[in-house]
């Protein structure tokens, strides 16, 4: 079957680094999608990867390997405003979205 | 301002009746898409469209039914409600559903059956 792995719930400090892990077990790989999700909210999309290496945008990276069915968010500077949920997503060979359940995020001051 | 949206924002209904959900986009993508998000669960799909007049299956696509008629509307229907279809429903849109497409979300509806 087909999997996305990420962690149910972080805490980190206002200013600080974080790091969200995805690990997938997909039927196939057209790329992988970061989205961020404030809570009553809808997903928006933070960003795509679909080589191996780390994509850089402002405050956030987000970094895949292929062999390893693996890939993070980097969030740096943390700020309060992101406080929400981190949604790992994989496309598969039917191009279809397969979605990891999220990672809710929590900033403390 | 362009976009997505859905209709209604939230809804309380009984089982075994009829719902349509809405969804308007203005943006003329090619791709739309429903989803339900459950608590613990990823976001799963029912059913998606690559063009006006097709339609798939998706992941969890019993109980609904959609239609596109046209590039704009995607309307998405539960035909007799049951308890378990309560859920927050997310529609999406995306310029041609191709391996780079982004997906764009309306901001959902929240339906409970009772």
């Amino acid at each position: 079957g087909q999997n996305i792995d990420q962690p149910t719930e972080m805490t980190a400090t206002e200013g600080a680094i974080v790091q969200i892990n995805c690990t997938y077990q997909t039927s196939g790989f057209n790329g992988l999608f970061w989205y961020q999700q404030h809570a009553g909210e809808a997903p928006t999309f933070l960003s795509y990867n679909v080589l191996d290496g780390l994509e850089e945008k402002g405050r956030f990276s987000s970094f895949l390997s292929r062999s390893k069915g693996y890939s993070y968010l980097l969030l740096k500077e943390l700020q309060m405003k992101d406080s929400a949920s981190y949604l790992c997503a994989v496309r598969d060979s039917n191009y279809q979205l397969i979605w990891g359940a999220g990672t809710k995020l929590i900033i403390k001051p | 301002i362009a976009g997505i949206t859905q209709a209604p924002t939230s809804q309380i209904l009984a089982a075994g009746r009829r719902m349509t959900l809405r969804c308007t986009q203005d943006m003329r993508h090619n791709a739309m898409y429903w989803y339900r998000q459950d608590l613990g669960l990823g976001l799963r799909l029912i059913h998606y469209s690559n063009t006006a007049g097709t339609t798939g299956k998706g992941e969890v696509p019993d109980g609904y039914s959609v239609s596109r008629a046209n590039t704009d509307d995607f309307p998405l229907t539960l035909a007799s409600a049951v308890p378990s279809q309560t859920s927050v429903y997310f529609c999406a849109s995306s310029e041609d559903g191709g391996a780079t497409d982004t997906q764009y979300f309306g901001p959902g509806t929240r339906l409970t059956v009772l």
